[in-house]
């Protein structure tokens, strides 16, 4: 069964500062990964999604990830954050031969950003 | 990009009453929908798959008596909470597919009072 980890449930930055969040995976089959963003009360917004090809992929409002398989992780990086990046982000792993792609959502991480 | 969107936003209702919600897809055919479930706090639960024009597959510990789906045509997919009680309080999200993507409403949130 697939599963996804995301091993920080909060994580507080600086505005300006670089953003890190963690993505880890488990899936028998090649996968296909995504990271979303949730503000409060709203549905899912997708930054990004790994398909195959470059492993380093770019995503919106400046976020990028990278997919590691040796360490099977997805981790999504913004280099310098901005005061309404705070928001929940959560990271997805779907079948890559699924029509329809059904989607496990890792825990989520809460992203607070001081001024 | 692809847009789904879905109905009512928001929705309060008594206690022992159905509420239905719709999830619709507006520029693109989807042939297999998704409803999740999101408790505060906490991360989204796939409820069930459903495919036009055939019964809904729903994961384990789901009541498919409670939650009714109806995938009738390509664009429209509906969630009938029925005899909702407090529990059921949450918020639900659809999503819409047509390949190997997924497009997300914006979601649900239900109080049962």
């Amino acid at each position: 069964a697939q599963s996804v980890t995301q091993p920080d449930i909060h994580i507080t930055v600086s505005e300006g500062a670089s953003l890190e969040l963690r993505c880890n995976y488990s899936y028998g089959a090649t996968p296909y990964l995504f990271w979303y963003v949730q503000s409060p009360g709203q549905g899912l917004q997708l930054l990004l999604k790994y398909f195959s090809g470059d492993t380093l992929v770019q995503g919106i409002k400046g976020f990028e990830a990278e997919f590691k398989r040796s360490q099977s992780s997805f981790n999504l990086r913004k280099p310098s954050v901005h005061w309404s990046d705070a928001a929940e982000y959560f990271c997805a792993v779907g079948a890559l031969q699924a029509a329809g792609n059904k989607l496990t959502f890792g825990g989520g991480t809460r992203v607070l950003v001081k001024p | 990009g692809a847009v789904v969107s879905q109905h009512p936003s928001r929705v309060i209702c008594k206690s022992g009453t159905s509420v239905k919600i719709e999830c619709r897809s507006l520029d693109f055919q989807a042939t297999t929908m998704f409803w999740y479930r999101q408790f505060p706090k906490q991360s989204l639960m796939l409820m069930a798959t459903s495919n036009e024009g055939s019964k809904a597959t729903y994961e384990q510990g789901v009541e498919k008596d409670k939650f009714l789906i109806n995938h009738a045509s390509l664009t429209l997919s509906t969630l009938t909470v029925t005899s909702a009680h407090p529990e059921d309080s949450s918020f639900y999200i659809c999503s819409a597919s047509s390949g190997s993507e997924a497009f997300f409403g914006q979601g649900t949130r239900l109080t049962v009072v």
